[in-house]
């Protein structure tokens, strides 16, 4: 699976929009991109995944540049409890996910 | 549906001893995959299980095992426990090629 670069730390504040950069380089054409969030010692939680197109769902939107590269995760209205370590995963198989360091948004009143 | 499952929640052990892990994933699941997270590693790919075979290994030692049964629930175990190997243990189960669904995860303390 591709390697992933995520910055280590990022604020933003509550009810604003949350943009949550990812760089995937090394991505392969059939690798998708997943988000996943993780809440202070509970499972990863699921956000979204895309492979060429931008996605949207009720929690966020994906947007990944033309060439695949790269990727943002944007949390539209950001609350607190939205405070958690996001991951950028890039894969082909669903069973094996292979996680980076994250990004640990805090979001602050 | 229900999410997966994981018990135990926490586990007390001590250096030398063994342990065994169980994960139900949910229903219809047939990829179980386990992790452990650490501190100083960060979350880990341990292995994964797909219709009781092993599809994808991890870079951890023989002490590690798992299986899976017929009905896709999942065990782990490791022996001759480390006092480096208390950890958050994970498990996820997924349909195909689509997301992956965490457990809440088991806490092992090796003391």
């Amino acid at each position: 699976d591709a390697k992933t670069t995520q910055p280590p730390s990022m604020d933003c504040a509550e009810g604003r929009a949350a943009n949550l950069p990812c760089n995937h380089s090394t991505i392969s054409g059939n690798e998708y991109v997943y988000w996943y969030r993780q809440i202070h010692s509970q499972g990863p939680q699921y956000i979204i995944h895309g492979l060429k197109n931008n996605e949207t769902n009720e929690m966020a939107s994906l947007i990944i540049t033309e060439d695949r590269k790269s990727s943002t995760l944007i949390l539209p209205h950001a609350t607190l409890r939205d405070t958690a370590v996001y991951y950028c995963i890039v894969r082909a198989n669903a069973g094996k996910s292979t996680f980076g360091d994250g990004t640990t948004l805090t979001v602050k009143p | 549906k229900a999410g997966v499952t994981q018990t135990p929640r926490y586990l007390i052990k001590t250096r030398g001893q063994q342990v065994t892990l169980s994960c139900s994933p949910i229903s219809g699941h047939r990829s179980v995959s386990w992790y452990q997270q650490t501190p100083g590693q960060g979350l880990q790919f341990l292995f994964e299980y797909f219709s009781e075979t092993q599809r994808n290994k991890g870079n951890f030692p023989g002490r590690f095992s798992g299986r899976q049964f017929s009905n896709s629930r999942s065990e782990m175990n490791v022996s001759t426990l480390e006092l480096g190997d208390s950890a958050l243990y994970l498990c996820a189960s997924s349909g195909g090629l689509e997301e992956q669904f965490f457990g809440p995860g088991t806490r092992l303390t090796v003391l």
